[in-house]
């Protein structure tokens, strides 16, 4: 069982460009989420998607938006970044056959804006 | 308000000692999971266990006999790792999710544990 992974690993922007990070979830898994860490801080949630549909959002603004695939692989894609959208972005997948349906989460891409 | 709290920014332990990481968190929901997760400097957030608010026990994971301290009416739910081991080291993040589904988890700001050779 392949576990999630993500990509890129580390990347650096500047004020004003626009990113897409990628993600596969864990096999089987349907439904995706993203979210965003902080230095120092616990992760933010972000949006969900589930059948390729977005079913649920934190509070980010529009210009955070993604992508789920029909292979549940899925994109998150930042527009016109800011200093303050430095951070780690995690993937997590979830499978709805597990009780406690907890999130499996990915290494991250860790994005520097400068 | 904050809906997870996690007072201790950072603990230190000695290898092989029992230690608790405390949590409290607050919601009006009557169906809710609370969890804990570890975060190693490589980034991977790994979970570790689950607390469904209408269980009656407090969770247990049998592997390495850690287990949750579930008080539902003062709303906390410590993490007791029972035999700490220099692997250990690392943030450890509590979690809650309001209802049965979805993965719209709320984080606290963590802590960061040490175990000490």
């Amino acid at each position: 069982e392949t576990g999630v992974t993500q990509s890129p690993t580390h990347l650096i922007k500047t004020r004003g460009q626009q990113v897409t990070l990628r993600c596969s979830s864990q096999s089987g898994h349907n439904t995706v989420s993203w979210y965003q860490q902080a230095l120092g801080q616990g992760p933010q949630f972000i949006f969900q998607y589930y059948r390729e549909e977005e079913n649920g959002r934190g509070n980010f603004p529009p210009r955070f938006s993604g992508l789920q695939f029909p292979n549940y692989s899925s994109e998150l894609n930042v527009n016109a970044l800011e200093l303050d959208d430095s951070a780690l972005y995690l993937c997590a997948s979830s499978s709805g056959t597990r009780e406690a349906g907890e999130l499996f989460f990915g290494e991250g891409s860790r994005l520097t804006v400068l | 308000a904050q809906k997870i709290t996690q007072t201790q920014p950072g603990m230190f332990v000695q290898e092989k000692e029992a230690v608790t990481l405390d949590c409290t968190y607050d919601t009006s929901d009557p169906s809710y999971g609370l969890f804990w997760y570890k975060q190693p400097s490589s980034g991977e957030m790994i979970f570790l266990i689950y607390q469904g608010s209408y269980d009656q026990q407090n969770a247990t994971e049998p592997r390495r006999e850690d287990s949750l301290n579930f008080q539902k009416a003062r709303k906390s739910a410590n993490l007791v790792i029972s035999a700490s081991q220099l692997g250990d080291s690392a943030m450890y993040f509590c979690a809650m999710r309001e209802g049965n589904y979805g993965q719209n988890f709320v984080f606290g700001p963590g802590t960061r544990l040490s175990v000490l050779p």
